[in-house]
């Protein structure tokens, strides 16, 4: 059964706005992470957020982390034809574990 | 440093047949986990192992079982295949230092079970 799930199921943008996915979780974790996948391809990491941090940063990404919630979300700012994917949103609960329990993901399409 | 690899990255199995996926990590990771990608259960974790070890496992049935070498390299074999194992299995590998880490995963074996 998957922890989370993520909200919109799918989203389509015009190239250059930004993007926002959000994803819920059920139970205490140790962190979360984002993945992308290209169309049924192996998923590339993105970025981690730690159960006590709020907010992250990496590029054109931002994460932000409410544990109060049980949730997630993750922007994508000045979006390109190339952020056409998947994103998935995976928790592990104990430290070190390695294993993810991913959400169902959101299906972002950027149109040119 | 290559990424993961995983062979063979398509497969068409008639029903009670056994498969073998094999995985090689990205040097130095020790830890490699395995996943199974349906549309309709999405990314569900099979098991993990770290120093020829099965450390952590998922909610499969006996049929799905998998192995390390003492290279890390692993292998998941699945037993008297059934048409719902059609699937994308994915490995993937992580370095073992202290955690929390991130993911390295490779492109997947598409299994189609007919």
């Amino acid at each position: 059964s998957q922890q989370g799930e993520e909200d919109p199921q799918a989203l389509s943008i015009q190239e250059g706005e930004n993007a926002t996915m959000n994803c819920s979780y059920k139970t205490s974790i140790n962190n979360l992470q984002w993945y992308r996948q290209n169309s049924g391809r192996g998923l590339v990491h993105l970025i981690l957020i730690r159960s006590n941090e709020r907010e992250k940063h990496s590029g054109r990404l931002r994460v932000t982390l409410d544990t109060s919630k049980k949730s997630s979300s993750l922007l994508i700012t000045a979006s390109r034809a190339a952020d056409t994917a998947s994103y998935f949103c995976a928790t592990a609960r104990i430290q070190g574990a390695q294993k993810l329990v991913f959400g169902q993901g959101t299906r972002l399409t950027i149109n040119p | 440093k290559a990424g993961v690899t995983q062979t063979p990255r398509y497969l068409i199995k008639t029903r009670g047949q056994q498969v073998t996926l094999s995985c090689s990590p990205i040097s130095g990771h020790r830890s490699v986990s395995w996943y199974q990608q349906t549309p309709g259960q999405g990314l569900q974790f099979l098991f993990e192992y770290f120093s020829e070890t099965q450390r952590n496992k998922g909610n499969f049935p006996g049929r799905f079982s998998g192995r390390q070498f003492s290279n890390s390299r692993s292998e998941m074999n699945v037993s008297t295949l059934e048409l719902g194992d059609s699937a994308l299995y994915l490995c993937a590998s992580s370095l073992e230092t202290s955690g929390p880490y991130e993911q390295y995963f490779g492109p997947g074996t598409r299994l189609t079970v007919t």
